[in-house]
């Protein structure tokens, strides 16, 4: 139990262009999500907290226009790369609180 | 700032031996700690979670301890195999509810056939 996927696990875009990337909680449902981004041989960062229903919240130093997102229902939350570059080409990570933390698979994003 | 740091970055082991990952973190006021795996371009595998009552958890080769008066958690592996190779990532939540986890670099482990 407590499965979280995402999708796509890899894309690659032109930059300029806008990515989605999908959170889903396969078998329980989670009013809180969470995105990370890791950059190469680094730890995970903490990216910003979506609710479901409401705004996320952003960690400091974290483009809110530029990473939409997204918590439409109780299973699904979605983060929007929105005009990516190639500096945007990362990890990301999302997580799903269900007493604690259920991490997926990842994304990996390049942004040519 | 509540800040996790791991110590090494980098290890490499033969096959066999015992071997001890360590984890520390400032404000000792924790609420849990979590021990993590990460496969090289894969998600993250929670190995442990030690509630800030707990003093150890065990699962199977793995036994983690914490220790909130000194800031510090060590995740000890024994019998080591090479399929034990890679990155263990350390974690702490410093309040309840849905948390937001704090991460250490991590500790990039090789185990050597």
């Amino acid at each position: 139990g407590a499965v979280v996927s995402q999708h796509p696990s890899w894309v690659i875009c032109k930059s300029g262009t806008s990515v989605k990337i999908e959170c889903r909680s396969l078998d329980f449902q989670a009013t809180t999500m969470f995105w990370y981004r890791q950059f190469p041989k680094q730890s995970l960062m903490l990216m910003a907290t979506s609710n479901e229903g409401s705004k996320a919240t952003y960690e400091q130093g974290v483009e809110k226009d530029k990473f939409l997102i997204n918590h439409a229902s109780l299973t699904l939350s979605t983060l929007t790369v929105t005009s990516a570059h190639p500096e945007d080409s990362s990890f990301y990570i999302c997580s799903a609180d269900h007493v604690q933390q259920y991490f997926g698979p990842g994304t990996r994003l390049t942004v040519t | 700032k509540q800040e996790v740091t791991q110590i090494p970055a980098a290890l490499s082991v033969p096959e066999g031996e015992n071997l001890v990952l360590n984890c520390s973190f400032t404000d000792s006021a924790i609420y849990n700690l979590q021990w993590f795996r990460q496969d090289p371009g894969k998600g993250l595998t929670s190995l442990l979670l030690i509630q800030s009552s707990q003093r150890e958890q065990t699962s199977g080769r793995l036994n983690a301890s914490l220790d909130k008066s000194s800031g510090r958690s060590t995740l000890y592996i024994a019998a080591s195999q090479p399929g034990d190779s890679a990155t263990y990532l350390c974690a702490v939540s410093w309040r309840a509810g849905a948390q937001k986890l704090v991460f250490g670099q991590g500790t990039r482990l090789t185990i050597n056939p």
